[in-house]
Order: structure tokens, then C-alpha cells, then sequence
């Protein structure tokens, strides 16, 4: 089973719709949590961090439950330029080493 | 401020050809990190360095070797190319402290294709 696993999709979203994806981890001992975006032949960037409490960020949502192992990213009033590949990302604090998720690719189409 | 750069942007070798990849970041991180990037796998880490003079293996260290001679640059080396090391190669430098929240910040990637 991988680390951090994630449904590659892709999300094909009518623009102006609202989309919501999760990712599993594995290891009940991660620390930190991110979501980061990546676009075709790009390097990832950061999206946003992910707090107990979900947090917000403009049109994007991000929660986390510890109970059940999963991040969520909801995205509200599509852009086309939301178009892009989100990763999953989970920080054990070992010398800070991230572990990737495979993605979620996310099409926004007019 | 160039951030995070990497050279080459591309290239080809031939099987049992060496090369080094260059990374070199001027936000002063102390932590450095190199990825290696392929279909459905997200990025996997292959080394990474916690200071200038320091480095450790990461989940796929074999084939490849790195050195932190210097706090802004961060080499990988490939003794002897094989066709799987064909991938996008990406690196990273962050810098903790922040507590476990550090963001990284990567490169722009270098495709290498191993023939």
C-alpha cells in the first residue's frame, strides 16, 4: 500500500462548479499536510497547508481528519485555470521529508 | 532572487554514460532536497541534505550519488546512466525552523532520458 494515496482522476468540471477530492495516508504518525499544484511540465508549488481545524483560502477548502486518515480539497466556482494536477503531500518531521501523493488531475472545461 | 535553479534543463545520455545535475538556490535554506518525478508515481525522494557538508539517502537512493560541497548548491551524480533513471528530476530546498509547516521550494526540473 502506498504512503499517501490519491485518485488520479481526471476530474472533468463544468467551469463555475464546485469539485472535491480526498487522499488517504497511512501513517497515523504524520505531522503536517499539504496540498501542492502542479502544472503540466512545471515544477509543484505550494497550494496551501492543511489544518486540524480545515482552513480556507480564497475559493479552496482544505480539511483534515486524523481519525479516519484522509485529506480533503474542495475547489468552488471552477476557473479554467484551476486546470492542473493537485498532489497530496504528508510531512512525518524526519528531517522534514515530504511523501508525495501520485495526484489528482483536475480538467476545468468551459 | 532566482529562487531554486536547476541545469541542465534537458538532456540525453547513453547507457553507462555519468553526468551532474547542478541545483542552486539563493533564499539560504539550509535543507536541500532532489526528486525524481515519473507517470503515476508522484515524486519520490532520492537524496537530501540537512546543511552544507551533510547528506542521506531517501526512499530511491541506489545509482545515484550527491554532494553539498558549498550551502547554495546541491549536485547529483549518475555514475552510470540505465534506461530507468529516465525521468524528470526535480530540486528542493526549504528551510525548518518554522515549525513542521516548512514549505519547499522546487526547481524547475531537469528531463533526463536515458537511451
Amino acid at each position: 500500500r502506498k504512503e499517501v494515496e490519491q485518485d488520479p482522476g481526471p476530474f472533468n468540471v463544468p467551469e463555475g462548479a464546485t469539485v472535491a477530492f480526498n487522499c488517504t495516508y497511512s501513517n497515523s504518525a504524520s505531522q503536517s499536510f499539504f496540498w501542492y499544484r502542479q502544472d503540466c511540465r512545471k515544477e509543484p508549488k505550494l497550494l496551501m497547508s492543511v489544518y486540524s481545524s480545515g482552513n480556507e483560502d480564497g475559493r479552496f477548502t482544505a480539511q483534515l481528519n486524523r481519525a479516519s486518515q484522509y485529506i480533503s480539497l474542495l475547489i468552488r466556482d471552477s476557473k479554467l485555470s484551476d486546470s492542473a494536477t493537485y498532489l497530496c503531500v504528508v510531512n512525518k518531521a524526519a528531517g522534514n521529508k515530504l511523501t508525495f501523493g501520485g495526484g489528482t488531475r483536475v480538467l476545468v472545461k468551459p | 532572487n532566482a529562487g531554486v535553479t536547476q541545469t541542465p534543463k534537458f538532456r540525453v545520455l547513453k547507457t553507462g554514460q555519468s553526468m551532474t545535475l547542478l541545483c542552486a538556490q539563493d533564499m539560504n535554506h539550509e535543507y536541500m532536497y532532489w526528486y525524481r518525478q515519473d507517470p503515476g508515481m508522484g515524486l519520490r525522494l532520492i537524496h537530501y541534505s540537512v546543511g552544507e557538508g551533510t547528506t542521506a539517502k531517501g526512499e530511491v537512493p541506489d545509482g545515484y550519488n550527491v554532494s553539498r560541497l558549498k550551502k547554495q548548491n546541491f549536485l547529483l551524480g549518475l555514475e552510470s546512466a540505465a534506461p530507468s533513471q529516465t525521468s524528470v528530476y526535480f530540486c528542493a530546498s526549504s528551510n525548518p525552523g518554522q515549525g513542521a509547516r516548512d514549505t519547499q521550494y522546487f526547481g524547475p526540473g531537469t528531463r533526463l532520458t536515458v537511451l
